[in-house]
């Protein structure tokens, strides 16, 4: 069965640089999410879309943005890199239907900024 | 807001032992709870969930969670431990969040299992 992508799974940026990641969604999956897993540390919820619209806000700080494209893809943007930001970044969709659905996890893109 | 506790952040256990990893949930409403486990540079997959219905739920690998609302708990279980079971595993709790739904993990625990 189709998993959701993320794309690159790795990733090196220098303090104050700008890195984008990517998000495939399974495929009629309307909803993504998207979540920041420090090392030692459980994921925490940034953002979230639902139909091309943000749905909620995490903590996220203002240095990130994100969107969701008419294909449901979805990419993170993040700019002003600081060290902090090092981490596992999840993204996750969910299908079409009730609020009790289950979110698939991406595999995740490991950031490491230097 | 809802919330998750675990307890403990660690869990050794013999192979082929009883698997215990406790969670304890705080919500103003019904829950719906779920299970995750992830191996080393690995995503999140997903264990099992709880929605309404049956208490005891079956997930894969062996693995089953019982709700008891009366205590708040969702522990996770499994009759017998496997090396390959050696993971990291996390509840969560999701709740509404304006047209979609997040969720709310616990710290996570890393259970072991030893020959």
């Amino acid at each position: 069965a189709a998993g959701v992508i993320q794309s690159p799974r790795h990733l090196i940026k220098e303090k104050r640089e700008t890195a984008t990641l990517k998000c495939y969604p399974i495929p009629r999956h309307d909803t993504v999410y998207w979540y920041q897993q420090g090392p030692g540390q459980d994921p925490q919820f940034l953002i979230s879309f639902y139909e091309k619209m943000q749905s909620d806000k995490g903590s996220i700080p203002d240095r990130f943005s994100a969107q969701q494209f008419s294909d449901y893809h979805s990419e993170l943007n993040m700019s002003s890199l600081e060290l902090g930001d090092s981490a596992l970044y999840f993204c996750a969709s969910s299908p079409p239907g009730s609020f009790t659905d289950t979110q698939y996890f991406g595999p995740g893109t490991r950031l490491t900024v230097l | 807001a809802q919330s998750v506790t675990q307890l403990g952040s660690h869990v050794s256990v013999s192979e082929g032992a009883l698997v215990l990893l406790r969670c304890n949930y705080s919500s103003s409403v019904p829950p719906y709870l779920f299970w995750y486990v992830q191996y080393p540079n690995q995503g999140l997959q997903l264990l099992l969930k709880y929605t309404t219905g049956a208490t005891l739920v079956k997930g894969i690998n062996g693995f089953e969670a019982e709700f008891k609302k009366s205590e708040t708990s969702f522990h996770l279980t499994k009759p017998s431990a496997h090396m390959s079971d050696a993971a990291e595993y996390f509840c969560a709790v999701s709740e509404i969040a304006g047209t979609a739904s997040k969720l709310t993990f616990g710290t996570g625990t890393r259970l072991q299992v030893t020959l």
